[in-house]
């Protein structure tokens, strides 16, 4: 069973911090990929990663860097957390060169204050 | 890029009736279509696809239906129970090197 772990399920951080989120995940996949959920936003792609130290650009990338130094893992970083940065961020993965199946981590609910 | 429209944001249902949710897609060469259920506090998960060689599927009491002309592709949940309660999410991609695109999520409450 695929597992994606992210660090922390819960974080709170002041405004101007340097923020780090991360995934692991157990099975092996050459993408990960970070999103944002907001309500009635639905799932928002902020980057990819298709192997390691590749990235690309999502649809929301503006504030956000991301950090893939191992292939099991997936770091999302926000340079100066602003208080719109506010929500809940899904780490995925999926196999091979498909993009298609993903399989989602648990969620890190972040609050900037 | 690619647009996907999901409607209703929200569905209210009796146990036992069916729902149907519905997705628009904009670019006509998007062939894969995913459905994730996310239930409350926990991670979106794959219940169910279809690609654009195929107008129907079924799996159990959902199913997901294609209609590649119009652009638009739907998801039917029969029978339905209280456990179906959770926002689900459709996507489109056009091709396995795509990522994809997903739609705002409808919240669907099953009532006993």
């Amino acid at each position: 069973d695929v597992k994606v772990t992210q660090s922390s399920r819960y974080l709170v951080k002041r405004t101007g911090e340097k923020v780090f989120l991360e995934c692991v995940q157990d099975m092996d996949h050459e993408n990960m990929f970070w999103y944002r959920q907001d309500p009635g936003l639905g799932l928002r792609l902020i980057y990819f990663s298709y192997d390691v130290k590749m990235k690309e650009k999502g649809d929301i990338p503006e504030g956000y860097s991301v950090s893939r130094e191992k292939k099991e893992r997936f770091s999302l970083i926000l340079e100066s957390a602003s208080t719109n940065q506010t929500s809940m961020y899904l780490c995925a993965s999926s196999k091979g060169q498909s993009r298609e199946k993903l399989f989602f981590g648990s969620g890190t609910q972040l609050s900037v204050l | 890029g690619e647009n996907v429209e999901q409607h209703p944001s929200t569905l209210s249902v009796q146990e036992g009736d069916s729902a149907v949710i519905k997705c628009t897609y904009s670019d006509s060469a998007s062939n894969y279509f995913p459905w994730y259920k996310q239930e409350l506090g926990k991670r979106p998960q794959l219940i169910i696809d279809i690609r654009s060689n195929v107008g129907e599927k079924k799996d159990q009491r959902i199913a997901v239906t294609l209609n590649k002309t119009a652009k638009h592709f739907s998801l039917h949940i029969t029978e339905t129970q209280p456990e179906d309660s959770a926002v689900y999410f459709c996507a489109a991609s056009s091709s396995g090197y795509s990522t994809l695109t997903f739609g705002k999520g409808t919240m669907l409450l099953v009532s006993p």
